[in-house]
């Protein structure tokens, strides 16, 4: 059974562009959980979704930033006009229910804003 | 709100000797979830243990174990018989069961050097 997948593993992006991050959860996982971290800092939370549908977005920056989860095909964090500021690395983790459900993290991408 | 404070940014230990990382957290809640997650140098984030506030016997996996101190809000880590793999940044995380269970609030993380 394959992990949570993420691609690209390292993108750089020059202040403009727009950045796109796909996330595809482990078989049979429908919650989709996007995270960023900071350097030298520990994971924050941006959004939750599931299939279709975003559950809650309220880690995410009100400007820029957006994300979907479609009912074909991956999730999409979307960063539109990237700043330095938004260099990170951004995780998804996918568990297949909420609450008691351990979430299981990909192995992230690190986006370079030059 | 919650938070998770760790308040080792960084520790050492010799291999094959015992090491605790140490983690308090705060929360109104008195049911909710505690993580300790690896982040090797790969970046790859990776559970390492989970514990469930309602059970009092602490949880064990191998050889990671954590002293769940529920009054106190203390959750700490020990690894015994360290080994070099174990070279990481750990990070406590938190979870309540209420309705936004799913969001997961980590600590700043302590990196682990295990020497040779």
């Amino acid at each position: 059974n394959a992990g949570v997948m993420q691609n690209p593993r390292h993108l750089v992006r020059r202040r403009g562009q727009e950045a796109r991050l796909r996330c595809s959860p482990m078989k049979g996982h429908s919650h989709v959980y996007w995270y960023r971290q900071l350097p030298e800092e520990g994971l924050k939370f941006m959004v939750y979704l599931q299939k279709e549908n975003i559950i809650d977005e309220s880690g995410m920056p009100k400007e820029r930033f957006s994300a979907e989860f479609p009912k074909e095909g991956p999730s999409i964090l979307r960063i539109q006009q990237v700043v330095r500021g938004d260099s990170a690395a951004y995780f998804c983790a996918s568990s297949p229910g909420t609450g008691r459900e351990t979430q299981y993290f990909g192995p992230g991408t690190r986006l370079l804003v030059l | 709100a919650q938070t998770v404070t760790q308040s080792q940014p960084e520790m050492s230990v010799q291999e094959a000797e015992t090491v605790t990382l140490s983690c308090t957290y705060d929360t109104s809640e008195n049911n909710y979830y505690l993580f300790w997650y690896k982040q090797p140098p790969s970046r790859q984030m990776i559970l390492v243990i989970r514990q469930e506030a309602y059970k009092q016997q602490n949880a064990t996996e191998n050889r990671f174990s954590v002293n769940f101190q529920k009054a106190a809000k203390s959750f700490s880590l020990k690894i015994s018989d360290s080994q070099l793999g174990d070279t990481a940044m750990y990070f406590c995380a938190f979870s309540n069961s209420g309705g936004s269970n799913y969001k997961l609030t980590f600590g700043k993380g302590t990196l682990l050097t295990v020497n040779p």
